[in-house]
């Protein structure tokens, strides 16, 4: 199976919350990040959260860690149509070396409806 | 600085020919990384470079896929023969710091 799994779609109502949900494998990952991907552009990186660390919050951003279930979580607060993208969960494995190499799941298209 | 910059945006092809995407990481950055992204796949790891040599192409899926790069500023991903089910968007990023990479506008590769 893969290393990072994430739901593909999400669809929300302007004005409420959404909540992005992945689950990744290697115990030992140091960090654990979410990229965001606006249509016809790169990744850009929205925030990332060190592994001795339960939560991370950041404006609208909160990001959860369960490292017991090995669940990363990403809540965006009064989503906005802006907030319509692709979101991926992506971890850190150190076992490669040592060197920097982000594992990346599918990608959750997050859809804002009015 | 720029960002990583990527060419062309757009490439159309026809089986067989050899295409050649480009890539300018940002400058002072050691690790260079190409990416396919397909919706059947999502984003795959191609290949990584560290200091201008690769360190991973276990990610390359066939010999008709071959990336270099000549210098730290400039690094090339080449199919030859190109195939209809090579079509997809390849992204080059870079990092020195190991938290964040930063990811090219991509180039969408059509091949007909």
């Amino acid at each position: 199976g893969e290393d990072v799994e994430q739901s593909l779609f999400l669809s929300v109502r302007e004005g409420d919350s959404s909540v992005i949900n992945c689950t990744y494998t290697d115990s030992s990952s140091t960090y654990l990040y979410w990229y965001k991907q606006e249509p016809g552009a790169g990744l850009q990186l929205l925030t990332y959260i060190f592994s001795n660390m339960d939560m991370k919050q950041d404006q609208r951003l909160t990001v959860l860690l369960n490292k017991k279930d090995k669940h990363l979580s990403l809540r965006i607060a009064d989503t906005q149509t802006g907030d319509s993208a692709i979101y991926f969960c992506a971890e850190r494995d150190p076992s490669q070396g040592g060197s920097y190499i982000p594992t990346f799941g599918r990608g959750t298209s997050l859809i804002v409806h009015p | 600085d720029a960002g990583v910059i990527q060419s062309p945006r757009h490439e159309v092809t026809e089986m067989g020919q050899e295409v050649t995407l480009r890539c300018k990481p940002i400058s002072g950055h050691d690790y260079l990384f190409w990416y396919r992204q397909t919706m059947m796949r999502g984003l795959e790891l191609l290949i990584y470079f560290n200091n201008n040599v690769p360190i991973d192409d276990s990610g390359m899926p066939e010999d008709r896929f071959s990336a270099k790069m000549p210098n730290a500023s400039f690094s090339t991903l080449k199919i030859q023969p190109s195939e209809p089910r090579d079509s997809a968007v390849y992204f080059c990023a870079s990092t020195n710091d190991g938290i964040e990479a930063f990811f090219g506008q991509g180039t969408r590769l059509t091949v007909v």
